[in-house]
């Protein structure tokens, strides 16, 4: 597609309820990322996925986060028993891996809220 | 004390005035140096980014970096209405593929007509 596209683009859920947040990104990019950006914070880190490679988890703030992607294209996290510190917009990103030229695309972001 | 601190503002400047945006950091291994603009319920956007020492300019925007201070600065000549956004400052331990940035809070600007 022409840009990162996320889906939903808000949700609203209640707290220990289980959410899916999708990320499909620029056909062709190999590199896809998920950051969270909470209020009155910077963007966090949360996994990277380059290819068919292991993706790196080390940004995942607990084990009730997770992430894959199918067919090194579309993305989705996955936030089981959601608590209301999950509450955040989750922006996906994407390139074209080693070789590209500098500079992640994001998505608009899904804005979560947990009451 | 965070990898990088910014300033979160909110600044408001007039139309016309030179911005001044800075971040400063602690990890002396960064390499590359990014800013992003966000608008409100959107996602960021490149706007410059750098891997040396010094200034780089681009239109009215110049990104200036002195790694010796870990300080970074965007610098917006002639400021419009429509450079109202919260600029974020990156960076990055290595180049090519971006991988794990880490970023500012992003600081709220607010060109008034």
């Amino acid at each position: 597609g022409a840009g990162v596209s996320q889906s939903p683009s808000n949700k609203v859920t209640e707290k220990g309820k289980d959410v899916e947040l999708r990320c499909d990104p620029i056909s062709g990019h190999t590199a896809l990322y998920w950051y969270r950006q909470s209020l009155g914070q910077g963007l966090e880190f949360l996994i990277y996925f380059q290819g068919n490679s292991a993706p790196d988890k080390s940004g995942l703030p607990s084990d009730r986060f997770s992430a894959e992607r199918t067919g090194g294209s579309v993305s989705t996290l996955t936030i089981q028993r959601t608590q209301q510190e999950d509450s955040a917009v989750y922006l996906c990103a994407s390139d074209a891996g080693p070789a590209s030229s500098y500079g992640y695309t994001f998505g608009s972001g899904t804005r979560l809220t947990v009451v | 004390q965070k990898e990088v601190e910014q300033d979160p503002g909110p600044l408001s400047v007039p139309e016309g005035a030179i911005v001044s945006l800075n971040c400063t950091y602690s990890n002396s291994a960064f390499q590359y140096f990014m800013w992003y603009r966000q608008y409100s319920r959107k996602g960021p956007e490149l706007l410059m980014y750098t891997y040396s020492s010094g200034n780089k300019e681009d239109g009215r925007f110049t990104a200036q970096v002195d790694k010796s201070s870990k300080y970074i600065s965007l610098f917006i000549r002639d400021s419009q209405p429509s450079d109202s956004a919260t600029y974020l400052c990156a960076m990055s331990l290595s180049g090519g593929s971006n991988y794990k940035l880490t970023f500012g809070k992003g600081t709220l600007l607010t060109v008034n007509p």
